[in-house]
């Protein structure tokens, strides 16, 4: 049974930097792509990132290229969200995201919620 | 780059059959494939339907997916309506350069 727990969300000032966490269980963590959604309260899904499985390739969203990564550790079956320059209109839930491919999001965790305030 | 839009709102009775458009705006809907996620109040997204019309191990068959390239869309088609089915539905597609696109969503509404 796919397990995808997200950690890391709160709450940061404008400009400042937060990394999300995503610890996964229930299947072979390294042989997957994993993928980074958000949803602003109230509003629709975004998607935002998405590694290859070996961690060689990774894509953004147009919205925070350049200012969030995406890497993982597959000796801790871990992938993270790395935010930097952060911005109001961040303010999101975060699920992490098992993928099918790159392209097929699958398996959702419950979500962290990241709030960007001053 | 395209989108992909759906209506905001649906509503119908429990027992009979909506249907949920996901309009594509550019290139053909057939170009990649088109998955629908469900998401019920205060829950994460579930997969429903994946590559325009397989179904996921555990989900109903009243649940159906298609897409239609005369109208350059994917639908979703939910039989036998039950309350639980009230929740928000999200097409998702991509591009060649491996974007991945939600549509703004549906919020279906079981009277």
């Amino acid at each position: 049974q796919v397990q995808l727990v997200e950690s890391g969300g709160g709450v940061v000032q404008p400009g400042r930097s937060l990394r999300l966490s995503c610890a996964a269980s229930g299947f072979t963590f390294s042989t997957f792509a994993m993928h980074w959604v958000r949803q602003a309260p109230g509003k629709g899904l975004e998607w935002v990132a998405v590694i290859s499985y070996e961690g060689r390739d990774d894509y953004y969203a147009d919205s925070v290229k350049g200012r969030f990564t995406i890497s993982r550790d597959n000796s801790k079956n871990t992938v993270y969200l790395q935010m930097n320059s952060l911005r109001t209109e961040d303010t999101a839930v975060y699920y992490c995201v098992k993928g099918v491919s790159m392209v097929q999001p699958e398996s959702w965790g419950q979500g962290t919620l990241v709030t960007v305030s001053s | 780059n395209f989108m992909l839009t759906q209506p905001h709102s649906v509503s119908e009775s429990p027992g009979k059959t909506v249907t949920i458009s996901c309009t594509r705006s550019s290139g053909s809907v057939a170009d990649s494939y088109v998955q629908w996620y469900q998401q019920r109040p205060g829950s994460s997204p579930t997969s429903l339907i994946f590559e325009d019309s397989e179904r996921p191990s555990g989900v109903p068959d009243r649940f159906s997916g298609s897409i239609d390239s005369s109208s350059n869309s994917a639908s979703l088609t939910i039989s036998g309506l039950k309350p639980e089915d009230e929740a928000d539905y999200y097409c998702q597609s991509y591009d060649t350069t491996n974007h991945v696109v939600f549509g703004g969503g549906t919020k279906l509404t079981v009277l």
